[in-house]
């Protein structure tokens, strides 16, 4: 079965403190993840792809497969990364690519 | 192109109606999505267009649930005799590739 969690609801931190946000799956398959991103009153929008392996607004993420993990980090949290951060799974084959989203987890980075 | 747009973005129904949402994807894009959303919980994948043939259904669309891609543009997502439990949030997306791109979402209340 294919699952994604983020065990974290919510995350506090300090402006300039460092961050990582937990996302572990299961997929019997090769997998491929991405993160999403959720400001306040916009839309879901990507922020990385496990593929391209690029850095997006200093985020990065790394895919190990022997954890089954793909955690997102940033090592100088801003206060404009405030927002809800969703993990999510590529499930192949009929779903034409549906994506299969972790719960969540709400970032909050404080003053 | 603006990206893709839903219409309504809120919907009030009393129990027992029944609803249409529209979805226009990006011009280019080939396949189409619908998910649904409901608090505390990531989006969860409805079903799925290639051009205009709807290819996969999740099983979290029910009889009541039907969808259309007439023409290999526009979407529409109907539920009919509303329950109280459809309250959520509908999303749809639109891709040509792998990455998705989301619209701002209908909130659909049923009272």
């Amino acid at each position: 079965a294919q699952r994604v969690t983020q065990p974290e609801k919510l995350l506090s931190v300090f402006k300039g403190a460092p961050v990582e946000l937990k996302c572990n799956y299961s997929y019997s398959g090769s997998p491929e993840l991405f993160w999403y991103v959720q400001y306040s009153r916009q839309r879901l929008q990507l922020l990385l792809r496990h593929i391209s392996r690029e850095s997006i607004k200093g985020f990065t993420a790394d895919l190990n497969k022997g954890e089954t993990s793909f955690h997102l980090k940033k090592p100088f949290a801003q206060e404009e990364d405030s927002a809800m951060y969703y993990c999510a799974l590529l499930a192949n084959s009929n779903s034409g690519y549906a994506l299969n989203f972790g719960k969540g987890t709400s970032l909050l980075v404080t003053p | 192109d603006t990206g893709v747009s839903q219409d309504p973005r809120h919907k009030i129904t009393k129990r027992g109606q029944n609803v249409t949402f529209r979805c226009d994807p990006i011009s280019e894009h080939n396949r189409l999505y619908w998910y649904r959303q409901t608090l505390g919980q990531g989006p969860e994948f409805l079903t799925y267009f290639q051009n205009e043939a709807q290819l996969e259904k999740s099983r979290l669309l029910s009889d009541r649930f039907s969808a259309e891609r007439p023409k290999g543009s526009f979407s529409t997502l109907e539920i009919q005799r509303t329950e109280q439990g459809d309250s959520a949030m509908y999303l749809c997306a639109s891709s040509f590739s792998k990455e998705q791109y989301f619209g701002p979402g209908t909130r659909l209340t049923v009272t």
